[in-house]
């Protein structure tokens, strides 16, 4: 079975412009969540989505959104890009969105860099 | 923000010889997760241990959890070079439990 796959894996933006990032998760898995790594850090919680729902979100600006398709894929989207957006981008898919979260599946994440 | 604070930054050990690694975090808990992460590449879950766990075994992995004093550790045994990555602590906060939380990692090199 595949796992979580996400793409693009690499790719560089100029400041100001737009960049939509995907993530396919495990097969059977409803709940897709993102997550932002500055090189050298954590990562930060930035979004989760379950059943095509929004469940969470984190400490990001109004410039950062995503959805979820039926197909539970799902779009991580970030609008007039600044040079501090630099950052691994990883998506991670689990079974369920509920409460007491476990296990989270990771996909291998798309670094954005912003020039 | 960050909830978890590993500890050491940075290990570097000899092959063969154990790995411990520390986590501290700030809030009540659910559970507490490790991972490790290959360099610059994606997550992969180690371990999961619950609030009212206090040591869990997996292979040569053994994670220990004290509420009182809001910490976990992760011991490596018997290291290998193919254990060299970053291995990160993440919580489950008791108030929201829908996202992890996680710390800034320690950076393990194993020396063949």
């Amino acid at each position: 079975d595949a796992g979580v796959t996400q793409s693009p894996t690499h790719l560089i933006k100029t400041r100001g412009q737009h960049v939509t990032l995907r993530c396919s998760p495990i097969s059977g898995h409803k709940s897709v969540s993102w997550y932002q790594q500055v090189l050298g850090q954590g990562p930060q919680f930035i979004f989760q989505y379950y059943e095509k729902e929004e469940r969470g979100r984190g400490n990001f600006p109004d410039r950062f959104s995503a959805r979820q398709f039926p197909n539970y894929s799902s779009e991580l989207n970030v609008n007039a890009l600044l040079l501090g957006d630099s950052a691994l981008y990883l998506c991670a898919s689990s079974m369920t969105g509920g409460p007491n979260t476990g296990e989270l599946f990771f996909g291998e994440g798309s670094r954005l860099t912003v020039l | 923000s960050q909830q978890g604070e590993e500890d050491p930054q940075a290990l570097s050990i000899q092959e063969g010889e154990n790995a411990t690694m520390n986590c501290s975090y700030k809030t009540s808990i659910n559970n507490l997760q490790w991972y490790r992460q290959n360099s610059g590449r994606g997550l992969v879950h180690l371990i999961l241990i619950r609030s009212n766990e206090r040591e869990k075994h997996s292979g040569r992995l053994r994670v220990t959890l004290d509420t009182s004093k809001k910490s976990s550790s992760l011991l490596i045994t018997a290291s290998r070079a193919a254990d060299t990555a970053s291995y990160f602590c993440a919580t489950i906060n008791a108030g929201n439990n829908r996202k992890l939380i996680w710390g800034l990692g320690t950076s393990l090199a194993v020396n063949p």
